[in-house]
């Protein structure tokens, strides 16, 4: 079946650095994808759709110069978290989207010291 | 916009007891339904689908029907083991028009315990 590949599965950071997690389609392309946040035990919040070849379209709230997302490829997306803080901290989890199916990534475990 | 609203957890049950997770949504128009399951530490994994009124999805032992009248999607498994333990997510796929268009909604998850 499809697979997203999520990249990296866990990362620690200072405060006021960047990070930038990938999401590849690795065996179909997706012109869509999704990028979600997860506080613990709580639902999947989406912070922005991601198309290729044109800006993303961020959900109210979201702060699109601290969430930056590059969809430069069928098969690649990238969020970076500009300077970071602790509040930024969670489980970022990223879905492509193939036909009518969604298909999800393994989520990335960010810790900001 | 679309919602989703799922029955509160945690829920425990024993081993072979039949499980039901409620499963309720809001919709413009008539939306694709999903159960997503996630086990610790990773991502989403499709349980199962539907994408009309009158659809039953099933996989793995579990199965929901997709009631329009009821606006409902409920989970069930006749016999649960403890390798079903993990958090369950109801979602809907707003097909046309609002601002939920092409767009997954979810649930607030339901978490799953199941003891020998």
């Amino acid at each position: 079946g499809a697979v997203v590949s999520q990249h990296p599965s866990r990362v620690i950071c200072k405060s006021g650095t960047s990070v930038k997690i990938e999401c590849r389609s690795l065996d179909f392309q997706a012109t869509t994808m999704f990028w979600y946040r997860q506080f613990p035990k709580q639902s999947l919040m989406l912070m922005a759709t991601s198309n290729e070849g044109s800006k993303a379209t961020y959900e109210q709230g979201v702060e699109k110069d601290k969430f930056l997302i590059n969809h430069a490829s069928l098969t690649l997306s990238t969020l970076t978290v500009t300077s970071a803080h602790p509040e930024d901290s969670s489980f970022y989890i990223c879905s492509a989207k193939q036909g009518h199916g969604f298909h999800f990534g393994n989520g990335t475990r960010l810790t900001v010291t | 916009g679309n919602s989703v609203t799922q029955m509160e957890g945690p829920v425990t049950l024993s081993e072979e007891a039949f499980l039901t997770i409620n499963c309720t949504y809001t919709a413009t128009g008539y939306p694709s339904l999903f159960w997503y399951v996630q086990y610790p530490g990773e991502g989403l994994q499709l349980l199962l689908k539907a994408t009309k009124a009158d659809d039953k999805g099933s996989n793995k032992g579990f199965e929901a029907t997709y009631r329009k009248e009821t606006t409902s999607f409920h989970l069930e498994k006749g016999s649960v083991q403890v390798s079903d333990s993990a958090v369950y997510f109801c979602a809907q796929f707003a097909n046309a028009g609002g601002t939920s268009y092409g767009k997954l909604t979810f649930g607030q998850g339901t978490i799953l315990t199941v003891h020998p």
